[in-house]
This record gives C-alpha cells, structure tokens and sequence, in this order.
C-alpha cells in the first residue's frame, strides 16, 4: 500500500498566488523526494530532502520536513501556469513509496 | 546526457495477450525500478533491480508479470496474459546506486488492455 499521503488531492489557485502541498508518512525514512508529472509524461525530480534536514529550497520551492509528525510540505511560491501539474511526496529508503499525488491548477 | 529510455509509448492490446516493454537506463545507472502507475493514482514499484539482481519484488504479480534486467543494463517488462486491470501507463527508472537517491523516470508506456 502507498505509505505516502498527499493533501489536499486537488488544489487551483490564480498565477502569482502560492501553493502549498503537504505529505505525510507512516514509518521512518531515510529521506523523503518531490516529483512533478505533467499530465502524460514521466516523473521529473524536484527536491530530496534528507531525514537530518529541516528545510530545503530550490528557486520557487522550498520544502520543509519534520519528523516528529512524519510530514512533509512542498511550498510553490509565485505560481505559473507552467506550474500546472500532479505533485508526489516519495518516501526514500529501501524501497521508494509514491503517495497518491497533488493535481494542481494554476489559471493564468 | 542521455535521459531513461522506453519503448513502444503506446500500446493497445487484448486481454489475454501478452506484451513487453524495454527499458534501458541512463549510463552506469546500478539500480532499476519498473513502476505501474494507474489513472489517478501515484506509482507503485512492481519490481526494483539492483545490478541484474532483484532487490524487491513483492509487489509484481508474478502469476502474469515478469522481469529481467540481462547483463545488468537493459530491462524488460513482460505481462502473459495481460487482464483489464493492466491498462496502466508503465514507468522505467533509475538510480546511480540506491532507493536513497534522485530517481530519474522515463517517459512511460501507455498500455490499454481490452
């Protein structure tokens, strides 16, 4: 079964606005990744975050992860319409688990 | 450098078919990951090879799926006979070593069972 849960499943918000996407997770990780996947393609990697972190950013996004609420979010800053996507929070570790994904929406 | 390979993209059949897909991974990639990702839903591994070893197969249904990673580069994905509920789009990653690590995915195949 999918040990990752993405929240909210669907998320549309206007261009220029944020979007935040959480994750959470049942048993201990070795790191926990993001990918994007644009509707009929694979998945493109965006931020792996490992279990000592607390924070990472990449340009536009910045990703935070506790531990102690097994949870993770990815924040979007200053949306685009390119940003248009399905989001997944991936648990890392002997085996990599997919949640179910964040659709979002960005209207131009 | 050179991205994760797959073919065919596409790929109707009938039920009880069978059919194959080819994966080939980036250059030096030691380990393998096959995923089926249904409409809606996140993928799920089916098989994870690490080399030409597996290191985890629990989820592939192994009465109809079958695997094989020869020479330790090139994999193939096989379902004999293929059932309604396969229609997925099947995935193709790799790693450098490790689940630990950046997994980089292909652009899938897209099989509909009929």
């Amino acid at each position: 079964s999918q040990q990752g849960e993405e929240d909210p499943q669907a998320l549309s918000i206007q261009e220029g606005e944020n979007a935040t996407m959480n994750c959470s997770y049942k048993t201990s990780i070795n790191n926990l990744q993001w990918y994007r996947q644009n509707s009929g393609r694979g998945l493109v990697h965006l931020i792996l975050i490992r279990s000592n972190e607390r924070e990472k950013h990449s340009g536009r996004l910045r990703v935070t992860l506790d531990t102690s609420k097994k949870s993770s979010s990815l924040l979007i800053t200053a949306s685009r319409a390119a940003d248009t996507a399905s989001y997944f929070c991936a648990r890392g570790g002997f085996k990599t688990i997919f949640g179910a994904g964040t659709r979002l929406f960005v209207k131009a | 450098e050179a991205g994760v390979a797959q073919s065919p993209r596409y790929k109707i059949i009938e039920k009880r078919q069978s059919v194959a897909f080819w994966c080939n991974p980036i250059s030096g990639h030691a380990t393998l990951y096959w995923y089926q990702q249904i409409l809606g839903q996140g993928p799920k591994l089916l098989i994870q090879f690490q080399n030409n070893g597996v290191v985890d197969d629990s989820q592939l249904p192994k009465d109809r799926f079958s695997a094989e990673r020869l020479k330790g580069v090139d994999s193939t994905l096989k379902i004999q006979p293929a059932k309604l509920e396969d229609s997925a789009v099947y995935l193709c990653a790799s790693s450098l070593q490790s689940a630990i690590e950046t997994q980089y995915f292909g652009p899938g195949t897209r099989l509909l069972v009929l």
